[in-house]
């Protein structure tokens, strides 16, 4: 069965500091891995998407790793501000056969001031 | 455009009530998605259609009624819901349905069934 695991559950941190999240995948064969943000109450943005030959990708603040032998991707934020407060979702596509991909549970993440 | 827009933003129902919500894109995408979030969970997908065709449908309730009336719009009617049908509903496009395909997601309908 496939999975996306995410750690960790919840995370906090003070404004302008960095943080990493991690996303441990079992979806086979690899098609892509996307990571999106979610403000509380809004659908989820995409920030990055990358296939099986891409280790980084980066969107302004936020670099996205992966590493496909060990099916793990992490999630750095670079600068913390306010607005970085969301939930972050891990999600993995299987390659080929119909569209159904596998979500992450997410990494809430809170920025204070 | 790169908008996927949803109405109503917010819906309270009975559980007698028939309902509708709408989901409309103009970025030229023919597969779209309608997901269920339930507080602190990752999206469930519902149904997908593709090229106008319902293409999947993930063993969801009869009370659930997708509909897709153009490339433009998707629908999901709903009718006789249960309290625990109360969640986030989530459209979404993407270009063909590809699984490469970034899917763009709309901002949701809260809906509470009373």
């Amino acid at each position: 069965k496939n999975q996306v695991e995410q750690s960790p559950q919840s995370l906090i941190i003070l404004e302008g500091k960095n943080c990493t999240l991690q996303c441990n995948y079992t979806v086979s064969p690899f098609s892509n891995l996307r990571w999106y943000k979610q403000d509380t109450g809004r659908g989820p943005v995409s920030l990055t998407i990358m296939t099986f030959s891409e280790n980084t990708k980066s969107n302004g603040r936020y670099t996205a790793t992966l590493d496909a032998d060990t099916k793990q991707s992490s999630l750095h934020i670079t600068a913390s501000q306010l607005s970085d407060s969301a939930s972050y979702i891990c999600v993995v596509s299987e390659y080929g056969g119909s569209y159904i991909p596998t979500f992450g549970r997410g990494t809430s993440l809170i920025v204070h001031p | 455009d790169t908008e996927v827009t949803q109405t109503p933003k917010h819906l309270v129902m009975g559980m007698t009530n028939k309902k509708s919500l709408k989901c409309e894109q103009h970025m030229g995408h023919r597969a779209m998605y309608w997901y269920k979030q339930k507080a602190k969970k990752p999206p469930e997908l519902m149904f997908v259609y593709s090229y106008e065709k319902l293409s999947i449908n993930e063993s969801v309730p009869s009370r659930f009624s997708p509909e897709c009336p153009n490339s433009s719009l998707l629908n999901l009617h709903l009718h006789a819901l249960q309290p625990e049908d109360s969640a986030l509903y989530l459209c979404a496009s993407s270009p063909s349905g590809g699984h490469q395909e970034t899917q763009y997601f709309g901002p949701g309908t809260r809906l509470l069934v009373l």
